[in-house]
């Protein structure tokens, strides 16, 4: 059983464009979660999905920032317009209930 | 409310000694405990949880000592060894048994010297 799939696992863009990172959860699991660490600091939650709805998304920045699962396909975050301030890892979890898997991040990079 | 908060934010540990992180809770909606342990460059990884009905759970060299009513758990890690040199978290959750948001506590450095 595979685990938690992201790509890429390093991106590079420059102010202004636009960043997508999928997320392909393990077999089984119906819950997404995507988080945002910060160098030096812990993981910051920004939303949690399941296939075609969006059950919370209290930790998404109100602009710029989406993220969808649709009922086919990884699920993607999206940053548009780019800023240095966006520059983290973002690491997508997927769960069956509780315990949550994490895969192995994208590291965003903005020039 | 919904913060989780973690101590030490570094520690350095012999070989073979006992390695120990605490947390503290202030939310006492909060129901699943997990610890996660990230290697850099890596995505963490759960390592052991507990949920509050028990004090303690024990998995290998693995410890988590939980205190409901202190708002309290910590990690012990036994007869620690240079391959636990990483980064531990804290976390916590609502509605154990369900999926929930995690809320992370901001790590602790561990190294295990020989």
């Amino acid at each position: 059983n595979a685990g938690v799939m992201q790509n890429p696992r390093h991106l590079v863009r420059r102010r202004g464009q636009e960043a997508r990172l999928r997320c392909s959860p393990m077999k089984g699991h119906s819950h997404v979660y995507w988080y945002r660490q910060l160098p030096e600091e812990g993981l910051k939650f920004m939303v949690y999905l399941q296939k075609e709805n969006i059950i919370d998304e209290s930790g998404m920045p109100k602009e710029r920032f989406s993220a969808e699962f649709p009922k086919e396909g990884p699920s993607i975050l999206r940053i548009q317009q780019v800023v240095r301030g966006d520059s983290a890892a973002y690491f997508c979890a997927s769960s069956p209930t509780d315990e949550q898997f994490f895969g192995p991040g994208t590291r965003l990079t903005v020039l | 409310q919904q913060q989780v908060k973690q101590s030490p934010q570094s520690l350095i540990v012999q070989k073979g000694g006992i390695s120990i992180i605490n947390c503290a809770y202030e939310n006492t909606a909060f129901d699943y405990f997990p610890w996660y342990q990230q290697f850099p460059g890596k995505g963490p990884a759960l390592l052991i949880a507990i949920r509050p009905d028990v004090s303690e759970k024990k998995e290998g060299r693995f410890t988590i000592s939980f205190n409901k009513s202190a708002k309290q758990f910590s990690l012990h890690i036994m007869d620690s060894q240079p391959g636990d040199s990483a980064t531990y978290f804290c976390a916590a959750s609502f509605m154990a048994g369900t999926a929930s948001k995690l809320t992370f506590g901001t790590g602790t450095r561990l190294q295990v010297t020989l």
